[in-house]
């Protein structure tokens, strides 16, 4: 069965640090990979997505992703955070051969404090 | 100008009541989705319509119905509500029901069962 895994229910870091947030997933066919964003309260923003090509994707607000196929791997981060980015993070797949239906990790709480 | 919009925000009823969330897209797109996030935040898809065919129907009690009386609109009706069905009901759009194609969330329904 398909899964994603985030290491970490809860990360902190200090303002101006970097952020990692780590996501593995289980599939036999090619992923597609999603970083969503939850403020509290409200819905899901994409933060950004891998589909093929380039491996390095940039997304919004300063954050960026890496597939790396052969650690079955798509690690979230940013070089430097923002008291702004506290929020929930999700991971996300969605699988090649079915239809769009979105695949949760159990997500992460980021906590910036000065 | 709301992309997803979905009412009520906030919903408490009694148990063995039966209620409805509404979702709305003014996207133009021809894909909407039901999520559930339970008290855990642990997100998992529901149902999911293309240009109002149900393609996506997961593991949910058939007390739960989905209607797509257009393909901007995609309702919830719950019967009997539970206990267990207390939860923030997302409602999400994209462009197609191809794979990889960007969801965009709604701000969520917060069911609250007494």
């Amino acid at each position: 069965a398909q899964s994603v895994t985030q290491l970490g229910s809860h990360v902190s870091v200090s303002e101006g640090a970097l952020v990692l947030l780590r996501c593995n997933y289980s599939s036999s066919v090619p992923p597609y990979l999603f970083w969503y964003v939850q403020y509290p309260n409200q819905g899901l923003q994409l933060l950004l997505k891998y589909t093929t090509g380039a491996t390095l994707v940039k997304g919004i607000n300063g954050f960026e992703a890496e597939f790396k196929k052969s650690e079955t791997s798509f690690h979230l981060t940013k070089p430097s955070a923002h008291m702004s980015d506290a929020a929930e993070y999700f991971c996300a797949v969605t699988l090649s051969g079915g239809y769009n239906k979105l695949i949760f990790g159990a997500g992460t709480r980021l906590a910036v404090h000065p | 100008d709301t992309a997803v919009s979905q009412t009520p925000k906030y919903l408490v009823t009694q148990m063995g009541n039966d209620k409805s969330i509404k979702c709305e897209q003014n996207l133009g797109h021809d894909t909407m989705y039901w999520y559930k996030q339970d008290s855990k935040k642990f997100l998992k898809i529901m149902f999911s319509y293309n240009n109002k065919e149900l393609i996506i129907n997961e593991t949910v009690p058939n007390r739960f119905s989905p209607k797509s009386p257009d393909k901007a609109h995609l309702n919830l009706h719950i019967n009997s509500l539970e206990l267990g069905d207390s939860a923030v009901y997302f409602c999400a759009s994209s462009q197609s029901s191809g794979i990889g194609d960007t969801q965009y969330f709604g701000p969520g329904t917060r069911l609250t069962v007494l």
